[in-house]
């Protein structure tokens, strides 16, 4: 139990251009769901935290308005990074986490490559 | 604030021997949640082990077990039988009373095991 997938696992775009990660929630319900940035050999960095139904809950230092996270449903977050740039560049994760529990459980990533 | 730290980047351990690895915490809660999680190659974020602050007893996992220690603010997990396929970044993290859902990670430990 507690599957997250995520989708695409890779993507390459073209600077300037968005691309759209997904994050789903296979077998329970996801209450909260968090989008983080790994960096090369370093720890997760949380991005945002966003809840169903709701607007996401951005750390310090992130742009909003370049980082588009929806959360639609208990099963689905959307990462919108808009107008990609090289510097965009990274691994993307996600997590969610269920109704009455203490334990985020993590999707496999997508790498995105922004030339 | 709350803050995570593992002091040792990386570690080596000879195949079916017994490796621990540190993480000390701050926090002025005395009510909240500590993991340790496994990121191998694939970059896919395991969950290796949880503990509940409120609970005396160390978790164990099989051959990962933990040595909690609240009042040091001190949480090792010690790996014993360690197999090649324990070879990861391991990352301690803290999560804070019921009702927050963030994680603060430490920046992690490198774990070799050597045939």
């Amino acid at each position: 139990g507690a599957v997250v997938s995520q989708h695409p696992s890779r993507v390459i775009c073209k600077s300037g251009t968005s691309v759209k990660i997904e994050c789903r929630s296979l077998d329970f319900q996801a209450t909260t769901m968090f989008w983080y940035r790994q960096f090369p050999k370093k720890s997760l960095m949380l991005m945002a935290t966003s809840n169903e139904g709701s607007k996401a809950t951005y750390e310090q230092g992130v742009e909003k308005d370049k980082f588009l996270i929806n959360h639609a449903s208990l099963t689905l977050s959307t990462l919108t990074v808009t107008s990609a740039h090289p510097e965009d560049s990274s691994f993307y994760i996600c997590s969610a986490i269920g109704r009455g529990s203490e334990t985020q459980y993590f999707g496999p990533g997508t790498r995105l490559l922004v030339l | 604030a709350q803050t995570v730290t593992q002091s040792q980047p990386e570690m080596s351990v000879q195949e079916a021997e017994t490796v621990t690895l540190s993480c000390t915490y701050d926090t002025s809660e005395s009510d909240y949640y500590l993991f340790w999680y496994k990121q191998p190659p694939s970059r896919q974020m395991i969950l290796v082990i949880r503990q509940e602050a409120y609970k005396q007893q160390n978790a164990t996992e099989n051959r990962f077990s933990v040595n909690f220690q609240k009042a040091a603010k001190s949480f090792s997990l010690k790996i014993s039988d360690s197999q090649l396929g324990d070879a990861a970044m391991y990352f301690c993290a803290y999560r804070g009373p019921p009702g927050t859902y963030k994680y603060i990670f430490g920046t992690g430990t490198r774990l070799k095991v050597l045939a």
